[in-house]
């Protein structure tokens, strides 16, 4: 069975700061996808950002980019020049073959003045 | 496009009675997927539909839930007998099919419920 971990239950960064947050994962599969789900407060989760394992390339979204290690079965989420509103919980996210997501249990990210 | 869209957002139920929740997901998605998650959790697989098949229940659905998609549009997720661990958030996805894989689900808000 696969396995998402996310060890930083807590996380806090200085607006216009960068901040990484943790993730590693367990599989056997070869062929799976990976995901960072954000989730304010009392709202729905959206998707960050997506990583094809197959590719090499650490995936970018604007200020959102990912350090993908496959070996060591690690998939960091980096925000850049953080912004109040990204303050949520974090939750990384796997999906292989059986197309259903497993989730780590989040990280929740404050942003400061 | 209006999203995955879930009704209630929010129930109270006193413990032995039934609930039902309903979700719509995107329009010509044909996956629908059900997760709950308890606080300070993310959220755990419970069912999915593939059109109006139900493909895979997890361990965690009790023979006192049960899910329906009839006509491989909208699902509802009914729970009989509730029970107080039964208190969660219920959460909907749906994903589309694209390059042959199902690999981004789309949430709606959800549905809070608290057995009391």
């Amino acid at each position: 069975a696969q396995t998402v971990t996310q060890s930083q239950p807590e996380m806090s960064v200085q607006e216009a700061e960068t901040v990484t947050l943790s993730c590693t994962y367990d599989t056997s599969e070869s062929d799976y996808y990976l995901f960072w789900y954000k989730q304010p407060p009392s709202r729905q989760m959206i998707l960050v950002i997506r990583q094809e394992a197959y590719k090499q390339q650490n995936a970018t979204e604007n200020r959102f980019s990912v350090n993908f290690q496959k070996a060591a079965k690690s998939f960091s989420l980096k925000i850049s020049d953080s912004q109040l509103g990204d303050a949520a919980m974090y939750f990384c996210a796997y999906t292989g073959t059986a197309s259903k997501l497993t989730f780590g249990t989040g990280t929740r990210l404050q942003v400061t003045l | 496009d209006t999203g995955v869209s879930q009704d209630p957002r929010h129930k109270i139920t006193k413990r032995g009675q039934n609930v039902t929740f309903r979700c719509d997901p995107i329009s010509e998605h044909n996956r629908l997927y059900w997760y709950r998650q308890t606080l300070g959790q993310g959220p755990e697989f419970l069912t999915y539909f593939q059109n109006e098949a139900q493909l895979e229940k997890s361990r965690l659905l009790s023979n006192r839930f049960s899910a329906e998609r009839p006509k491989g549009s909208f699902s509802t997720l009914e729970i009989q007998r509730t029970e107080q661990g039964d208190s969660a958030m219920y959460l909907c996805a749906s994903s589309p099919l694209k390059g042959g894989r199902y690999t981004e689900a789309f949430f709606g808000q959800g549905t809070r419920l608290t057995v009391v």
